[in-house]
């Protein structure tokens, strides 16, 4: 069954530095989102992205925050100067079409120190 | 601006009982669909069961059912037959049917699953 690859699982990283988080998405499919959960707290929408653009992003992705899709499979999340409290799961996800379901990946856990 | 509302923080149920999980959401669309995902302590986030709002027939899935009343905005899980590995935390989510489609989800609640 196809799914939703992130990379890596977990990363530990000092405040200041920059930090890339790596997604592939399911092949076939056009729109990508990254969500972010705080530990204990709900799953919150980061950004949308489709046809190579930001189709839609949040309060919280901020000027700190750009997303990529460099290559036609990879979809990257850069934080470029990360905070403790961008201490977070961070999940990608990705759809076929606006009317199906979002599939997830098993998320990264970024831990900002 | 979409909201959905969990207002079970934690529920607990006794193995092979059945438990519902409630969830409401406030929306100005009229196309959308709605979702119950499961996140087990790995915090995989598992889709469990997904309804259109077009649809009036309620979505099963095996064990797993929902209670969808569009006009009062409700959408309930019902976990029939509980099982161990169902102890998990459970979000409710709304998607509108747009390019940006995406995602709102409720606070979750916290399900466990007794012996």
């Amino acid at each position: 069954e196809p799914e939703v690859t992130q990379t890596p699982s977990h990363q530990v990283t000092q405040m200041g530095q920059e930090v890339i988080l790596r997604c592939v998405p399911i092949s076939n499919h056009l729109y990508f989102y990254w969500y972010r959960q705080i530990l204990g707290q709900k799953v919150e929408f980061l950004v949308s992205f489709y046809n190579n653009e930001i189709s839609e992003k949040s309060e919280i992705f901020d000027d700190q925050f750009s997303v990529e899709r460099p290559d036609g499979s990879n979809f990257t999340l850069k934080i470029r100067s990360t905070k403790l409290e961008d201490s977070a799961m961070y999940f990608c996800a990705s759809r076929w079409a606006p009317n199906t379901e979002a599939f997830f990946g098993q998320g990264t856990r970024l831990t900002v120190v | 601006a979409q909201t959905v509302t969990q207002s079970q923080p934690e529920m607990s149920v006794q193995e092979a009982e059945t438990v519902t999980l409630s969830c409401t959401y406030d929306t100005s669309e009229n196309n959308y669909y709605l979702f119950w995902y499961k996140q087990p302590p790995s915090r995989q986030m598992i889709l469990v069961i997904r309804q259109e709002a077009y649809k009036q027939q309620n979505a099963t899935e095996n064990r797993f059912s929902v209670n969808f009343q569009k006009a009062a905005k409700s959408f309930s899980l019902k976990i029939s037959d509980s099982q161990l590995g169902d102890t998990a935390m459970y979000f409710c989510a709304f998607i509108p049917n747009t390019n940006a489609g995406k995602s709102t989800f409720g606070d979750g609640t916290t399900l466990t699953v007794k012996p």
